[in-house]
């Protein structure tokens, strides 16, 4: 059965850092890895999507990168900012994903400091 | 704008009590999903429905049920056989395969049901 793992629970950083968030996972035949963000009591928004066959993502400040016979995913922010704040999720999607359901980790809590 | 819209926001409920989210999506997707989301905890995925008018059970859907009637609509029952029904709900629809961002999952706002 797929687990997904996030290390650490919780950061905080001051402003302007540069942070890595770590995801991993039990079985590597992955559909595609995405990480979310979640602003307290509210819905995710889908930052990054990396497919099976890539191993990395951009999106301005964000890079996530996947090594999937290893079972790793990290998201990258460059020069944090306060707004970055926020929790991080990462899912994998199995394969025989076509149902396309999604195996969460329990994310990462991110605290970046004026 | 497209999107989907999770009602109500706040829900409180005896208990006993059935109660019914609803999730609506206006993006033409086929597929649609609820997760339960508990505090430290990741999402857990309750039901899911690939087409209208069929569902399947996800890893704890029991206390739950599900209807597909339309393709925009998928509203979940949280019935007083859930025992421990606190929680925030999350819907969330998926993009097709063959449609640019595909299998990326759009999520709603959710929706916090407590029980008194």
């Amino acid at each position: 059965k797929q687990e997904v793992t996030q290390i650490p629970a919780a950061l905080s950083v001051p402003e302007g850092e540069n942070l890595v968030l770590n995801c991993s996972f039990t079985d590597s035949a992955i559909y595609n890895l995405q990480w979310f963000r979640q602003d307290p009591g509210k819905g995710l928004t889908s930052l990054l999507l990396i497919q099976s066959s890539q191993r990395e993502q951009t999106s301005g400040r964000l890079n996530a990168s996947l090594d999937k016979s290893s079972g790793r995913s990290t998201l990258y922010i460059a020069a944090s900012q306060p707004g970055d704040s926020a929790t991080y999720l990462c899912a994998v999607m199995n394969y025989g994903g076509s149902q396309g359901n999604l195996i969460f980790g329990k994310g990462t809590k991110l605290s970046v400091k004026p | 704008d497209g999107g989907i819209t999770q009602s109500p926001k706040y829900l409180f409920r005896k208990e006993g009590q059935n109660v019914t989210l609803s999730c609506e999506q206006n993006l033409n997707h086929d597929a649609m999903y609820w997760y339960r989301q508990d505090p430290g905890q990741g999402l857990r995925l309750i039901y899911y429905s690939q087409i209208v008018n069929d569902f399947q059970k996800g890893d704890i859907a029991e206390g739950y049920s599900v209807s597909r009637e339309k393709k925009e609509s998928f509203p979940l029952t949280v019935t007083s056989a859930q025992k421990n029904p606190t929680a925030f709900y999350l819907c969330a629809s998926r993009h097709p395969e063959s449609a640019a961002g595909a299998n990326v999952l759009t999520f709603g706002a959710g929706s916090r049901l407590t029980v008194l």
